[in-house]
């Protein structure tokens, strides 16, 4: 049952260039997204989110975009730079009383190389 | 920068023993979790708790998982039999009221 989707399992890019992750959803009950990042033998790290009444939101080199009616988001990181390179999962909630458990896609491998 | 924190890093049980990983969420934080990845596979959600109470479980969080909040600060998961399967990254989280939630950087357990 795979509710989000991120069909990249990896993603190459040059430094100082763009990165552009992609991640589908199919629960049209999500109204929250969260972009996390994961070094291997750490914890998923906080990266950005949108919220379903928004179509962009930025944080310095972070952009997220979401298109509600294609239930498509996507996350921008410019310019990518070589310590951006890990697994970058997408994640969405639904309220649900005081709950907002995440349900994750399996994670893009993003490599930046020098 | 607060912190979600957790122990044991590693844990390594024989099949059928229990196990308590422990988890000491963000100070101000109402809302805790616990996630799972096994290996090669996504992050999955396991339970909820709220207010002193279980607020949502999913259907692997079966009757060998507990969860309990024995102080103000610590979140602890018991597995009370442990399984072959059991073996996986189990990763407790903690919000405050915003949706984000902080990850602690995850217990390994290993069930041999």
């Amino acid at each position: 049952d795979q509710q989000v989707k991120q069909n990249s399992p990896s993603l190459s890019v040059q430094e100082g260039r763009i990165s552009i992750l992609n991640c589908d959803y199919t629960n049209s009950m999500f109204d929250y997204f969260l972009w996390y990042k994961k070094y291997p033998a750490e914890g998923p790290t906080f990266l950005i989110s949108i919220s379903s009444i928004k179509d962009k939101n930025e944080d310095g080199r972070f952009t997220v975009f979401l298109n509600k009616s294609a239930k498509h988001l996507s996350l921008h990181i410019v310019p990518s730079q070589p310590g951006d390179s890990a697994v970058y999962f997408c994640a969405a909630s639904a309220w649900g009383g005081s709950n907002y458990k995440l349900t994750f896609g399996k994670g893009t491998l993003l490599t930046v190389n020098p | 920068e607060p912190e979600v924190t957790q122990t044991p890093s590693h844990q390594v049980t024989q099949m059928g023993q229990e196990v308590i990983l422990r988890c000491v969420p963000i100070s101000n934080h109402l809302y805790f979790y616990w996630y799972r990845q096994i290996l090669g596979q996504k992050v999955e959600f396991l339970v909820s708790f709220y207010n002193n109470e279980i607020s949502e479980k999913s259907e692997i969080f079966d009757d060998q998982f507990s969860v309990e909040r024995p102080d103000g600060s610590n979140f602890t998961l018991k597995i009370r039999s442990t399984k072959l399967e059991d073996s996986a990254m189990y990763f407790c989280a903690s919000r405050e009221g915003d949706p984000e939630a902080f990850f602690g950087q995850g217990t390994r357990l290993t069930v041999v």
